[in-house]
């Protein structure tokens, strides 16, 4: 099977950065995603790696080490919109299928 | 703009009751996806289809069954609800590019 581990929880202050860690083993790899999920809606797609490195995208940016089967996403200058879940998410084989982590619920204070 | 619309946004059914859940995407993408969505547990998949008539079962396909009589339309079938099948469900769509394209959900409750 695929396992894959991320924070329940975080909380930061508005205008700080917040950095969510996704750890995975899987059978395979050919790409992770991140996707934002706001509370009562469907999750949307942030980014996608599929090579060693940054992708910045905005306030967001994601990164993937592929050897140590692990990602980050960054968010900076937080504001209160990006109060949502967080979700980490591998394509381990050539079919499509996506292995989703629990998710991060991202709280963003005043 | 992308679209995947679910049937009902929220759903009362009764222990035992066969339930429907439909989901269309306008995208024109070969591959569906049905998940469910319990806190702490994150998302998990039920079936998937990768054309017309075609479904291979998922991480958690038991209790549940699905159709794909037609590309954009992708149905999920309850035989006999039961309580545990209490859930959120998400339907998903995508390409060849892997990424998916989600609907806003159904929030399932089964008395």
């Amino acid at each position: 099977g695929q396992n894959i581990d991320q924070p329940t929880e975080m909380t930061a202050t508005e205008g700080a950065i917040v950095q969510i860690n996704c750890t995975y083993q899987t059978s395979g790899f050919n790409g992770l995603f991140w996707y934002q999920q706001h509370a009562g809606e469907a999750p949307t797609f942030l980014s996608y790696n599929v090579l060693d490195g940054l992708e910045e995208k905005g306030r967001f940016s994601s990164f993937l080490s592929r050897s140590k089967g692990y990602s980050y996403l960054l968010l900076k200058e937080l504001q209160m919109k990006d109060s949502a879940s967080y979700l980490c998410a591998v394509s381990a084989t050539y079919d499509y299928k996506l292995s989703f982590g629990a998710g991060t619920t991202v709280t963003v204070r005043a | 703009d992308v679209k995947v619309t679910q049937s009902s946004r929220y759903l009362v059914k009764r222990t035992g009751e066969k339930v429907f859940l439909e989901c269309v995407q306008d995208m024109d993408h070969e591959n569906m996806f049905w998940y469910r969505q319990d806190p702490g547990l994150g998302l998990r998949l039920i079936y998937f289809s990768y054309d017309v008539k075609m479904k291979e079962k998922g991480d958690i396909p038991e209790g549940y069954s699905v159709s794909r009589e037609k590309k954009e339309r992708f149905s999920l079938i309850l035989e006999s609800a039961s309580t545990n099948q209490t859930s959120m469900y998400l339907c998903a769509s995508s390409s060849t590019t892997a990424e998916q394209f989600f609907g806003p959900g159904t929030r399932l409750t089964v008395l």
